[in-house]
């Protein structure tokens, strides 16, 4: 398994402005993802970090409105850009330690509030 | 049509008693399933993962699959009040990404 934090656990913001979110991994780790988590609803997966390139978004996800840093093996960043009330929600980031197959772990989550 | 269907409760129930737990998926491609417990204001934690047809126990805690129905589940024994949360069932592909449920709130009365 890995520890995962996030920082902020949550925020209040303004309509307009954009929040960066923090995700710290207590091992190194290949693969870490990005989730939404709105109310009633199953986590969305918005994309996957991999270091040393790119993220990969899902469909209906970009990378104006959330852009991703990955720099290194234990540390990832998700923005949340020009923030209308529509995002509001949980943000969670998911490590993949490679041991099992498909198998993810989740940091605590980031729960997010626009005004 | 949604990859993971899961019956949507809320389930209420009294310590003590079993509890059951069902969710179907539409592509056989799913190869790996998993359980995740989220506690209110927390983060999924993996309570289960098999990548069998077939039962596995951990404890109080059994995961059911049964791919040639699609159809996976999990029970929970002598429930507790501690166990009062939202359940989310996930299924895999290996090729790293998930599909999950949107979860079933389980609340155990003492």
């Amino acid at each position: 398994s890995a520890v995962i934090s996030q920082k902020p656990s949550r925020d209040i913001c303004q309509r307009g402005t954009s929040l960066t979110i923090q995700c710290q991994v207590d091992s190194q780790v290949t693969m870490m993802f990005w989730y939404r988590q709105q109310p009633g609803q199953s986590l969305t997966l918005i994309a996957t970090a991999n270091q040393g390139s790119e993220a990969t978004y899902e469909s209906g996800f970009v990378i104006d409105k959330f852009p991703i840093s990955r720099p290194n093996l234990t540390f990832s960043t998700l923005t949340v850009s020009n923030m209308s009330p529509e995002d509001s929600s949980i943000y969670l980031c998911s490590v993949e330690t490679g041991t099992v197959t498909d198998t993810q772990y989740f940091g605590p989550g980031t729960r997010l509030t626009v005004l | 049509q949604k990859e993971v269907e899961q019956d949507p409760g809320p389930l209420s129930v009294p310590e003590g008693a079993i509890v059951s737990l069902n969710c179907t998926y539409s592509n056989s491609a799913f190869q790996y399933f998993m359980w995740y417990r989220q506690y209110s204001r927390k983060g999924p934690e993996l309570l289960m993962y098999t990548y069998s047809s077939g039962n596995k126990e951990d404890g109080r805690f059994t995961a059911q699959v049964d791919k040639s129905s699609k159809y996976i589940s999990l029970f929970i024994r002598d429930s507790q009040p501690s166990d009062s949360a939202t359940y989310l069932c996930a299924v895999g592909s290996n090729d790293y990404k998930l599909s999950f449920g949107a979860g079933t709130t389980v609340t155990v009365r003492a």
